[in-house]
């Protein structure tokens, strides 16, 4: 399993800019890249997904260097309604018997302060 | 358009008591998916399905049991409950593979005394 490591916790001001990176020294060749974002009491919501280079999106936006060992997340301009746990993930990408694991380990606990 | 619904919303057991977790949804998703999350730990994947009358074994199988009879259902039973598995369950759904987008449900919170 590609597994992923991210830091615990993060402090930003509104306004900010927030960049999240996330570590995966281990991506398989066909995995994605992709965050999610939960807030207390509910499940995860899709935020962004990329293979490589840069994405964006209404939301955010993912850098992938050309190794793809790592990723980064960039929040513009957050606002306290961005405080959330925010989970980097790397699919196995196997195909056939068994192998569909999508791990979600422990996240980056983002707080955003007024 | 629900989406990811999950029943019951809270449920206290006291051990060795059984339960069954459903989760429907409403989008015609192949791939279905219970995890369960600790404080602490993240998500963990529990089981999953990659279509009607499919399941297979995640990353934290033990003491669970799943079945996907209907292709909008997707259970969770517990057979036997222990206070480890005090915990918060989340379903969710994808189009196809995993890594496509996943859609979660509110939660369902499980205490076992």
């Amino acid at each position: 399993l590609a597994k992923t490591t991210q830091p615990i916790s993060m402090d930003s001001y509104e306004g900010q800019e927030v960049n999240i990176t996330c570590s995966h020294n281990n991506i398989a060749t066909n995995d994605y890249i992709t965050w999610y974002q939960q807030f207390p009491s509910q499940g995860p919501r899709f935020i962004i997904q990329g293979y490589k280079t840069k994405v964006t999106n209404e939301v955010a936006s993912l850098f992938i260097p050309a190794d793809r060992k790592s990723s980064t997340l960039s929040l513009p301009r957050v606002s306290l309604s961005d405080t959330a746990v925010y989970y980097c993930l790397v699919g196995d990408g196997s195909s056939g018997a068994g192998s569909y694991q999508l791990t979600f380990g422990k996240g980056t606990k983002l707080s955003v302060i007024p | 358009n629900a989406g990811v619904t999950q029943t019951p919303k809270f449920r206290v057991l006291k051990t060795g008591q059984s339960m069954t977790l459903l989760c429907a949804q409403d989008m015609n998703h192949e791939y279905m998916y219970w995890y369960r999350q600790d404080p602490g730990m993240g998500l963990r994947l529990i089981h999953y399905s990659v279509g009607e009358g499919t399941t297979a074994k995640g990353e934290v199988p033990d003491g669970y049991n799943v079945s996907r009879l209907k292709k909008q259902n997707f259970l969770l039973g517990l057979e036997s409950a222990a206070p480890s598995q005090t915990s918060v369950y989340f379903c969710a759904s994808s189009n196809q593979a995993f890594q496509e987008t996943q859609y979660f449900g509110p939660g369902t919170r499980l205490l076992v005394l």
